[in-house]
Order: C-alpha cells, then sequence, then structure tokens
C-alpha cells in the first residue's frame, strides 16, 4: 500500500535559519508532488508541485523553493526564513497518471519562525 | 487560471438539520471536483468525487456545470459532521487547486 511521510511534524526556527522539509512517497512510482500551505481564513495554497524528477512549478513568488532530487522525495527549503513563514505545511501526492485521482496528505509539518 | 471558491468560512447547524457547503470553480477545461475533509487532529482525506456520484457518510455533491458549482450537501447532520471541508479542483496540468474551506460545526 502506498504511504506518505514527512517530517518533522513541528519545528520552531529562528529568523534567517535556513529551513528543510522533506517529504517522502512510498508504493508508487512516478507520483505528482505537493507542497501546500494550510493557514486559517486562507485554506490551502498551493506553493509547489512536481509531475517528475527535478520538475518543479511554482505557484505563488515567495522566499520557498522546492527540490525533488529522487522520484518519491519532495524537498522544501528556504535559504533564509522570515517570520511570515510561519504556518502549516503540507505535502501530497497524487498518482502520475489517471483522472479524477485521490489525492493523499502527509501529517504536516508545523513550522514557528521566532 | 483555476479557481475554487467556498464563500463561507463559517457555517454552524443543529443537529438534524440540512447542509449545504457552498462551492464554486472557475475553469476552462473539463473539470475534476473533489471536496475532502479534515477531522480534528487527522490528516486532509478525500471525502467524495463528483465522477463517482457516490454518496460518503450521507454526503452527496453534484456538479452543475452551468453554474460552475460542485456544492456538498447531507440532509441531516451530525455531530461527528463537524470538520473542515475543502473543495478541490485538479486541472490537467497536475495542478490542484483548493478552495478555502468551510468549517462546518454540528451543534446537539
Amino acid at each position: 500500500s502506498q504511504t506518505i511521510h514527512q517530517w518533522p511534524a513541528t519545528l520552531v526556527q529562528p529568523v534567517g535559519s535556513p529551513l528543510s522539509l522533506e517529504c517522502t512517497v512510498e508504493g508508487t512510482s512516478n507520483p505528482n508532488l505537493y507542497w501546500y500551505r494550510q493557514a486559517a481564513g486562507r485554506g490551502l495554497q498551493l506553493l509547489f508541485y512536481s509531475v517528475g524528477i527535478g520538475q518543479i512549478s511554482s505557484e505563488v513568488p515567495q522566499n520557498l523553493s522546492a527540490s525533488r532530487p529522487q522520484d518519491r522525495q519532495f524537498i522544501l527549503s528556504s535559504k533564509k526564513l522570515l517570520l511570515s513563514d510561519s504556518g502549516f505545511y503540507l505535502c501530497a501526492w497524487t498518482p502520475g497518471q489517471g483522472v479524477n485521482t485521490e489525492a493523499f496528505f502527509g501529517q504536516g509539518t508545523r513550522l514557528t519562525v521566532v | 487560471a483555476q479557481r475554487v471558491t467556498q464563500p463561507e468560512k463559517l457555517l454552524s447547524v443543529f443537529k438534524g438539520a440540512p447542509v449545504e457547503l457552498k462551492c464554486n470553480y472557475s475553469y476552462s477545461g473539463s473539470p475534476e471536483l473533489f471536496w475532502y475533509v479534515q477531522y480534528s487532529r487527522q490528516r486532509l482525506q478525500l471525502l467524495l468525487r463528483h465522477i463517482s456520484r457516490e454518496s460518503i457518510k450521507g454526503f452527496t455533491a453534484d456538479l452543475n456545470k452551468g453554474e460552475t458549482s460542485f456544492h456538498l450537501k447531507k440532509p441531516f447532520a451530525q455531530e461527528e459532521d463537524s470538520a473542515m471541508y475543502y473543495c478541490a479542483l485538479f486541472s490537467g496540468y497536475s495542478t490542484l487547486t483548493f478552495g478555502k474551506g468551510t468549517m462546518l460545526l454540528v451543534s446537539p
């Protein structure tokens, strides 16, 4: 069966420090991968998505970047965190092919920038 | 660009009352629409998809292309339905766009 792992679950980082959040998927190949930020009143904001290794699409300009070094690994990064980067980050995947496919979400990472 | 609109941030009803969570979308292609739910302390998960025309936990949603809507309905709300509900649209370019979500609170 397919599973998605996202870590860490919580993170407190000082302003100006780097960030690296990891997400890995098991039990499937060639998934579409997504990073979302979930904020009260703003819902789920799509940050990045990837349809293959090294292919990253950014939905919103920001202080963050994403990389996909392996087929089932998706990393969210920042060189210097801002206070406004605080939030709840969700990784998700969908099958690379097919229609009306379900998205599966990780447990999320609560990031607090202090 | 595709867009999903959920006009209500919060919907509060009493147990047994009908529920309708509104969702409107904007998309030039043929939409694939979904409802996702997040219960307290649980992961976001799929509730239902329009293509299946299914009823899950008593919820149904009908795609109305003329009104570009995909409202979620349940005739009799239960307390365990209290959760955050997200409408989502999947495009042919592999982007999955969510609305801002509606918090449903069902009181006894």
